[in-house]
């Protein structure tokens, strides 16, 4: 069955400091893999995606994920914590064929420290 | 730049009221989606539209129905609310393009609280 792994329910990082953000996903099929933030109260942004042409992935607000076939893994990165990047992410998976079904990760809540 | 509506971004009902939420989108997307959203839980299908007039359930339909008479408009509904339906409702489209890879669309939503 595909699912998604988001490892850490809650993640502290003070400013300035690199963010790791884990996501491990399963799957039958070649997946098609998001991550999209949310700050409170708002729907869901776009970060990244990752489309099978290149397995490093650059996003919007200095963000980058790596594709990991081996590793099942689809780790969010970030150099350098900024006070703004505080939200909840969401790692995704969808199926490349076929059903337009998203399987959503149950959110990583991101502080970031002054 | 592209644009997902949702008709109130705050909600309150009574137990047993028919509610409506509205979504509106202006990309002139095929596909349609309603999510609810709780703490620890991460999104849940409850309804997708891959066409007007077409419709497929998610993971959690009950409860829940759906309409969509137009393109660009997907409607969810409480037929009788009831004080687990509490929770975020998101709204998200996506084009239907074949071989790419098409990421979600989402509206601001609906935080709905039924007392």
């Amino acid at each position: 069955a595909q699912s998604v792994t988001q490892l850490d329910s809650h993640v502290s990082v003070s400013e300035g400091t690199p963010v790791l953000l884990r996501c491990n996903y399963s799957s039958s099929y070649s997946p098609s893999l998001f991550w999209y933030v949310q700050h409170p109260n708002k729907g869901l942004q776009l970060l990244l995606k990752y489309t099978s042409a290149a397995t490093l992935v650059k996003g919007i607000n200095g963000f980058e994920a790596e594709f990991k076939k081996s590793e099942t893994s689809f780790h969010l990165t970030k150099p350098s914590a900024h006070m703004s990047d505080a939200a909840e992410y969401f790692c995704v998976l969808k199926f490349t064929s076929g059903t337009y079904k998203y399987i959503f990760g149950t959110g990583t809540r991101l502080k970031v420290l002054a | 730049d592209v644009k997902v509506t949702q008709s109130s971004r705050y909600l309150v009902k009574r137990t047993g009221e028919k509610v409506f939420l509205e979504c509106v989108q202006d990309m002139d997307h095929e596909n349609m989606f309603w999510y609810r959203q709780d703490p620890g839980l991460g999104l849940r299908l409850i309804y997708f539209s891959y066409d007007v007039k077409m419709k497929e359930k998610g993971d959690i339909p009950e409860g829940y129905s759906v309409s969509r008479e137009k393109k660009e408009r997907f409607s969810l509904i409480l037929e009788s609310a009831s004080t687990n339906q509490t929770s975020m409702y998101l709204c998200a489209s996506t084009s239907r393009t074949s071989g790419s890879v098409d990421e979600q669309f989402f509206g601001p939503g609906t935080r709905l609280t039924v007392l």
